[in-house]
């Protein structure tokens, strides 16, 4: 059983397009997260949600916007793509934010905008 | 502004040598760090931690130190086995915020 599982595992769309990323996490975790990988190996917060705060990294453009239908999931929306979105973005969780503790990766989602 | 750096992107040991993978980090204020490793088309997966109430922490053939005054951690692999061919992250953070990540550091264990 996958503890963090994200889908689309690749995905090739055309600049202008939106497009969404699913990601849910059976671990009983109460806090999600989206990670970019830049082309520099770079990994770099997007988000973090957990029940009650949605925190934004604020280099992060507005095209992008986590949704969480329920604890267990939360999805990446991206509006009008451009060629820069593209990237590996992983999902991940973790217990409670900032707490010490681990933070358990999916196993990403390579988005090329062409 | 890289509060967590890597400074060897890669690095190649034989099998059955220690494989030493560096991090140092800027923000003395960090107080948890984690290592993990990323295979190819993978996901990171944890690895190993440590809380700066200590100095070093062991797990098996994974051992990691860390040097707070010099605001440095490491991780040691001994001995090294091809299967630890991978990329190797180190991961920082203030307590309450999120992690920070180096940009890791590339290992190949030769046979």
């Amino acid at each position: 059983d996958t503890a963090v599982s994200q889908t689309p595992k690749y995905l090739v769309t055309q600049m202008g397009n939106d497009k969404s990323i699913k990601c849910e996490q059976n671990l009983g975790h109460d806090t999600m997260y989206w990670y970019k990988q830049d082309s520099k190996k770079f990994l770099k917060i997007m988000f973090s949600y957990n029940n009650k705060e949605l925190i934004i990294n604020e280099t992060v453009p507005n095209r992008f916007s986590p949704k969480s239908p329920d604890k267990a999931h939360l999805n990446l929306h991206i509006n009008s793509l451009e060629l820069g979105d593209s990237a590996v973005y992983f999902c991940a969780s973790s217990q409670r934010q900032g707490v010490g503790n681990t933070i358990y990766f999916g196993e990403g989602s390579w988005l090329t905008v062409v | 502004d890289q509060q967590v750096k890597q400074n060897s992107p890669s690095l190649s040991v034989q099998e059955g040598r220690i494989s030493i993978l560096n991090c140092d980090y800027t923000n003395s204020m960090f107080d948890y760090f984690l290592w993990y490793k990323k295979y190819p088309a993978e996901g990171p997966t944890f690895l190993i931690s440590i809380s700066s109430i200590k100095d070093k922490n062991e797990d098996g053939r994974f051992t990691v130190f860390l040097n707070k005054s010099a605001k440095h951690l490491s991780l040691h692999i001994v001995p090294s086995q091809p299967g630890d061919s991978a990329v190797y992250f180190c991961a920082a953070r203030n307590y309450g915020q999120n992690f920070v990540f180096g940009p890791g550091t590339r290992l190949s264990v030769l046979p």
